[in-house]
């Protein structure tokens, strides 16, 4: 099945920004979701469609996607921004959603 | 409110059956297909199982495939999961989640809950 390869934390201080990658065969040809999932929150879409933000979450979340990586940006990071974060595409040839392993964004 | 709100989850034994229900409200739940997505502990995200918004077609992952049956009742706005001769990794948070196409499933997730915890233990 198709595997989705993240790096594992990102580190950023307040007010930079945090650039989290999302790796896979061909992934430019998919389109590719994120999600943020904060301690003992419900998790939330942040960008899908590889671009496109849900209605509601800041400007300072944003995606892109070409070759074989797809990277969720986070700029002016915030301390609210903690949390850990999932790319995920659906596999056609395994007719299955597929998630990456997740990367854990701390706010120093 | 928009929102899902999952129930059912708890301690059982290995080989034992649970169901879990999640509540919908906020939204026409009859005009989404449906999944549950769970998170086994240290791990990642995976998805389970996919009804379709008027339950003609279920899909499932081959890791609980002929254990698990996904159902709903959209007069009653209710999701669930039958599980059956649980084992010890399918210990995990379960999500009850919708799908962000709407009626044609895009498999993507707009809408999650705040999970059940399954323990699976003797």
């Amino acid at each position: 099945s198709y595997v989705l390869t993240q790096p594992p934390s990102v580190s950023v201080a307040p007010g930079q920004t945090a650039r989290i990658t999302c790796g896979g065969n061909n992934l430019g040809s998919e389109n590719v979701y994120w999600y943020q999932r904060k301690p003992g929150q419900a998790p939330v879409l942040v960008v899908y469609d590889n671009t496109d933000r849900p209605s509601g979450i800041p400007e300072r979340f944003s995606g892109s996607n070409s070759g074989n990586t797809a990277t969720l940006t986070i700029s002016r990071v915030e301390a609210g921004d903690e949390a850990d974060y999932y790319c995920q595409v659906w596999d056609a040839s395994g007719d299955l959603p597929v998630f990456g392993g997740g990367t854990k964004l701390t706010v120093l | 409110e928009v929102q899902l709100v999952e129930s059912g989850g708890g301690l059982v034994q290995p080989g034992r059956s649970l169901r879990l229900s999640c509540a919908a409200s906020g939204f026409t739940f009859g005009d989404y297909a449906m999944h549950w997505v769970r998170q086994r502990p240290g791990k990642g995200l995976e998805w389970v199982s996919r009804i379709s918004w008027n339950s003609d077609s279920v899909h499932y992952a081959d890791s609980v495939r002929g254990r698990f049956t996904i159902s709903r009742d959209n007069a009653k706005n209710l999701l669930y999961l039958q599980m059956t001769s649980l084992r010890a990794d399918d210990m995990a948070l379960y999500y009850c989640v919708r799908d962000g196409g709407g009626m044609t499933p895009l498999y993507y997730f707009d809408l999650w809950g705040q999970g059940t915890l399954v323990n699976i233990s003797s």
